[in-house]
């Protein structure tokens, strides 16, 4: 099945500063990848997501890039504020046309210090 | 309005009990999910549904089933619940396959 690594598992940065995650996935069929921001006590929310077919997408300070040939795709968040600090997943699609699912990394941990 | 909403928040119950998850939601979406996720915050796909029929059953103890009475609920029944069934049980939905999963609050079980 579809494996998908995610580091750093902890990321401290201070206030205004940038944060990067990055995720590798093993199945070059996968063709979707969506990041969550999770919250303590809440469920996991998109905050931007990206599929095969585009190598770059930016919705105000959050950006994904992918590379398709090596497997891998990142979450950049500039200017971080308080409010950012949360743990962040990225995942990946599995399977084919009539039995998707997705698969998730382990989770970055995100603190930003003010 | 809550987009997916799940009932209970808390579950705290005896080992060997029944207990059910209750799931909604709003959206008008065609496809349903389960998630649990483990105390070090592994999310790992349960069930799928798409139209109130099962296509994703992944290696789950038959003590889970999911039941969809129709295409806007997604119930999750456990019997004879065991210690390692604790986690937070997460509900969500998309609108097809392939397709941005919206995630309900979860449910908190926790077995004694």
């Amino acid at each position: 099945g579809e494996n998908v690594e995610q580091h750093p598992s902890t990321l401290s940065v201070q206030e205004g500063d940038s944060a990067v995650i990055k995720c590798t996935y093993s199945d070059s069929a996968s063709n979707y990848f969506p990041w969550y921001k999770q919250e303590l006590g809440k469920g996991p929310q998109l905050i931007i997501d990206i599929r095969s077919n585009v190598g770059e997408k930016k919705d105000q300070r959050i950006a994904v890039t992918l590379n398709k040939t090596a497997k891998h795709f990142s979450l950049h968040i500039t200017e971080t504020q308080p409010e950012d600090s949360a743990v962040y997943f990225c995942a990946a699609t599995f399977g084919r046309a009539g039995s998707y699912q997705l698969t998730f990394g382990k989770g970055t941990k995100l603190s930003v210090i003010p | 309005d809550t987009a997916v909403s799940q009932t209970p928040k808390y579950l705290v119950t005896q080992m060997g009990n029944d207990k059910s998850i209750k799931c909604e939601q709003n959206l008008g979406h065609d496809t349903m999910y389960w998630y649990k996720q483990d105390s070090k915050k592994f999310l790992k796909i349960m069930f799928s549904y798409n139209n109130k029929e099962l296509i994703i059953n992944e290696t789950v103890p038959n003590r889970f089933s999911p039941k969809s009475p129709d295409k806007a609920h997604l119930n999750l029944h456990i019997n004879s619940l065991e210690l390692g069934d604790s986690a937070v049980y997460f509900c969500a939905s998309s609108q097809f396959q392939n397709q941005p999963q919206h995630f309900g609050d979860g449910t908190r079980l926790s077995i004694l």
